[in-house]
């Protein structure tokens, strides 16, 4: 069984262009969550989104968006990027609410 | 303060050793979490529960709803359990993970 596959593994980004990241979710899993890891600020939750709709939105810049497709495949964009965007992005992804999440590698953002 | 706090933030301990890492949260919750990460970013999950006590293998994981806390505790440590553990939390009504600042465990041969 595949696990959740998040492409590229690594990306290397000047400031103020824009970046999309993409995550394939296990199949049949119809729930893809998106976070941002920093060493300053740990783990933090971007969006959820659930049948094509986004259901939860973190506490980020509008610079930050997603959208997900029929497919369950998910996608996050992050436009006009700033130093501080330079992180490990990770999806989740699960059967819906309250069940268990199964993570991806990461796609490791650097922003020069 | 943040909603979910975990200690210690560095653990080092020899092989063989009991580990115990705890996990306190000040939100209502569905579900919480443990979570394994090692070196390169890869986040496994070890546990769910939203009631009583697991057991994995050397893991073990614990929650206690009135206090609001959780353990994970490792038996008979190795040094292949060398990786940072993080706590996370469903909030109650929000598909919504929030974590722990994760605990750094190194195990020495």
């Amino acid at each position: 069984k595949a696990g959740v596959t998040q492409t590229p593994r690594y990306l290397i980004k000047t400031r103020g262009q824009q970046v999309t990241l993409s995550c394939s979710p296990i199949s049949g899993h119809r729930s893809v969550s998106w976070y941002q890891q920093t060493p300053g600020q740990g783990l933090q939750f971007l969006f959820e989104y659930f049948s094509e709709t986004q259901r939860n939105k973190g506490n980020f810049p509008g610079r930050f968006s997603g959208r997900q497709f029929s497919n369950s495949r998910s996608e996050m964009n992050v436009s006009t990027l700033e130093l501080g965007d330079s992180a490990l992005y990770l999806c989740a992804s699960s059967w819906g609410q309250v069940q268990g999440y199964t993570f991806g590698s990461g796609t490791r953002l650097t922003v020069v | 303060k943040n909603e979910v706090e975990q200690s210690p933030q560095n653990l080092t301990a020899q092989e063989g050793e009991f580990i115990t890492i705890n996990c306190s949260y000040s939100v209502g919750i569905s579900a919480l979490h443990w979570l394994q990460q090692h070196p390169g970013g890869g986040i496994v999950s070890l546990f769910m529960l939203s009631s009583g006590k697991k057991k994995h293998g050397r893991l073990i994981a614990t929650i206690n709803i009135q206090e609001k806390h959780s353990s994970l505790h490792i038996t008979a440590s190795h040094p292949r359990d060398s990786a940072v553990y993080i706590c996370a939390v469903d909030r109650q009504g929000a598909q919504k993970l929030v974590f722990g600042q994760g605990t750094r465990l190194t195990i020495n041969p």
